[in-house]
This record gives structure tokens, sequence and C-alpha cells, in this order.
């Protein structure tokens, strides 16, 4: 079984300055990983992915995530946060080949300070 | 830009009533999921479908929840006889294939209180 762990409940964080989401999984398989992003009162997007290859991702947003497999995290960052990105994240796991089964974590709100 | 729509956004119904909500996936999209979001919480899947087939319902509490795809397109997720503990936001997403690698597109889900 897979599981997702995201340790940070809220981060609050000053605009302008640089955030990490940790994010840590269990599987026993290989993995595909992804984090999601929901605004308030909407359903999730998806905000970047690790398939295969490179194992430094980024988004069209500005948020990078570094796939580490000895470490099992995939934390998601960005240097500079915005008013805009003041949402909840979500990391989620999903075990290579077959149909997709993904577990999610519990989640992270990031609270943009101004 | 295609979407996937759900139906209503909110609801309020009593406990022991019946609850129904609706979904209609992008266009061409085989597989179609169906999430409850507890708040405070990460999504779970209930139900997967591929085409009008069902591949996992194994976190589906079964004795009060169906749902079905009877053309492989739509769907409908129900809830009868509701309870409290069924207050949730209830999410409906879709895929061109279902595959692991195969991006999932979310509706803005219906938020479902028990009173």
């Amino acid at each position: 079984a897979q599981s997702v762990t995201q340790l940070d409940s809220q981060v609050p964080v000053f605009e302008e300055a640089p955030v990490e989401l940790r994010c840590n999984y269990s599987s026993s398989v290989s993995v595909y990983l992804f984090w999601y992003v929901q605004y308030p009162n909407q359903g999730l997007q998806l905000l970047l992915k690790y398939l295969s290859g490179s194992t430094l991702v980024e988004s069209i947003n500005g948020f990078e995530a570094e796939f580490n497999k000895s470490q099992t995290s995939f934390h998601l960052r960005k240097p500079s946060v915005h008013i805009s990105d003041t949402a909840e994240y979500f990391c989620a796991v999903s075990e290579t080949g077959g149909y997709q089964k993904v577990t999610f974590g519990t989640g992270t709100k990031l609270q943009v300070i101004p | 830009e295609a979407e996937v729509a759900q139906s209503p956004r909110y609801k309020i119904t009593e406990k022991s009533q019946a609850v129904a909500f609706w979904c209609d996936p992008i266009s061409g999209h085989a597989t179609l999921y169906w999430y409850r979001q507890i708040l405070g919480q990460g999504p779970e899947l209930l139900v997967q479908f591929q085409d009008e087939s069902v591949v996992d319902d194994s976190q589906l509490p079964k004795d009060r929840f169906s749902a079905e795809r009877l053309k492989g397109v739509d769907s409908t997720l129900k809830i009868q006889p509701a309870e409290l503990g069924d207050s949730a936001m209830y999410l409906c997403a879709s895929s061109f294939s279902g595959t692991a690698n195969t991006e999932a597109f979310f509706g803005q889900g219906t938020r479902l209180t028990v009173v």
C-alpha cells in the first residue's frame, strides 16, 4: 500500500519570500508523484508531476519539486511567493502501471501574508 | 475550455434523506472518478469507472452509497440514507485513459451538509 505524509498543515509566509512545502511518500513499488492545488471552494488542479526522467520538475507559475528517491520525498518549492499563491496544496502518489489509483496527502494550506 | 461539470454545487439535506450528485466528464474521457474530501483531509477515492464499468469501488460504503455511469458518459453518485458523517465535498474527476501517468481533471465539487 502507498501513503503520503504532509507534515505541515499550515504554512504562513510573507509575500516575495521563499517557501517549501514538504511531502514524503511510502510505497513498495515505483511511483508517479503529483502536486495539486486547490483554491477555496474549487476542485483540484494539477500543478506539476514527476513521471520519469529529470528529478526536478517545474510548473508554469514558478513552482518546482524535486523527486528524491533515497529520501522518498517530493518537496514543493517556490523562490518568491505571491498573494495569488494562497491555496491548499496536496501531494499525491500513484503506483506505476495499470489503472491510476492516486493517494492524496492531507494537504498544506499556504497563506501568503502581504 | 473543456471542464468537468458537477451539480449541484451545494446541497443541504436532513439525516436519513436520499441525496444525489451528478457529474459530466470532459468529452472523450473514458475514466471517471468520484472522490470524497472531508474537511481538513485529502480526497479519498470512492469509485472509479472505465467507460461504464466499475474498476475500483473498494472504498465505497456500499450499504448506503451507489454510483452508476450507464452510458459511459455522465455519472450519478447517490447516498441513501444520508448520515451526519457524510458531510464533505464530493469531487468528480475524469481522465482520457485512466492509466497511472494520465492527468485527471477535477470538477468544482459538490459540498454536502447533512443536518
